[in-house]
């Protein structure tokens, strides 16, 4: 079964209006959980890393106030795009690390189509 | 600095040959997890094997095996007797110690026709 749950799968917006996309990690506490971006036929990249009660970490070219992380427990971390425009479109994907101790494997969601018309 | 690169960028088969898929790593850190994630055309990575950098033999799963080369820092994945559900495009990462993120390649779309 799923260790990391992603909701929802699609949605569709409108220009201007923010949305939110939620992961949760199933089966473990996840202190640490990873937001990705994928354009079409393209690798994923690494958004932020989302810290558990405390402020993501965002990579560099990714726009914080734009796309905000709250990461408020240990199985939840959302994702909102803020005064979304047509470019945001994309998929996202969320991802989850067990605790140290608990094996090193990175279990991803089932991730998020965006449109923004 | 750590990459990935996935020299393949599709893969066309018929059903029942052997595929396999290279990846070839770059990291400074000794200790190092690579993985190979599986994305169908719904979106979803789905996670194929793990091997850690202080594992000493290659490995088989089913139909799937791994081979590392540290040599040439290249963790291949090959797929025996290929089916049509195999076809999805297979993503090579890399984590290491340092950094607890993962770093993907840019992906190697296989085609698997009846």
């Amino acid at each position: 079964g799923a260790v990391v749950s992603q909701h929802p799968s699609r949605v569709i917006c409108k220009s201007g209006t923010s949305v939110k996309i939620e992961c949760r990690s199933l089966d473990f506490q996840a202190t640490t959980m990873f937001w990705y971006r994928q354009f079409p036929k393209q690798s994923l990249m690494l958004m932020a890393t989302s810290n558990e009660g405390s402020k993501a970490t965002y990579e560099q070219g990714v726009e914080k106030d734009k796309f905000l992380i709250n990461h408020a427990s240990l199985t939840l971390s959302t994702l909102t795009v803020t005064s979304a425009h047509p470019e945001d479109s994309s998929f996202y994907i969320c991802s989850a690390r067990p605790p140290r101790g608990s094996g090193n494997t990175i279990y991803f969601g089932e991730g998020s189509w965006l449109t923004v018309v | 600095a750590q990459k990935v690169t996935q020299a393949q960028t599709e893969i066309s088969v018929v059903e029942k040959e052997d595929v396999t898929l290279d990846c070839v790593y770059e990291t400074r850190d000794t200790t190092y997890y690579l993985f190979w994630y599986k994305q169908p055309p719904s979106g979803e990575l789905v996670f194929l094997i793990r091997r850690n950098s202080f594992d000493e033999q290659n490995e088989i799963s089913g139909r799937y095996s791994w081979n590392v080369q540290k040599s040439t820092s290249s963790f291949n994945f090959t797929i025996t007797a290929s089916q049509v559900v195999d076809s999805a495009v297979y993503f090579c990462a890399l984590k290491d110690t340092g950094f607890q993120k993962l770093v993907f390649g840019t992906g190697t779309r296989l085609l698997v026709s009846p």
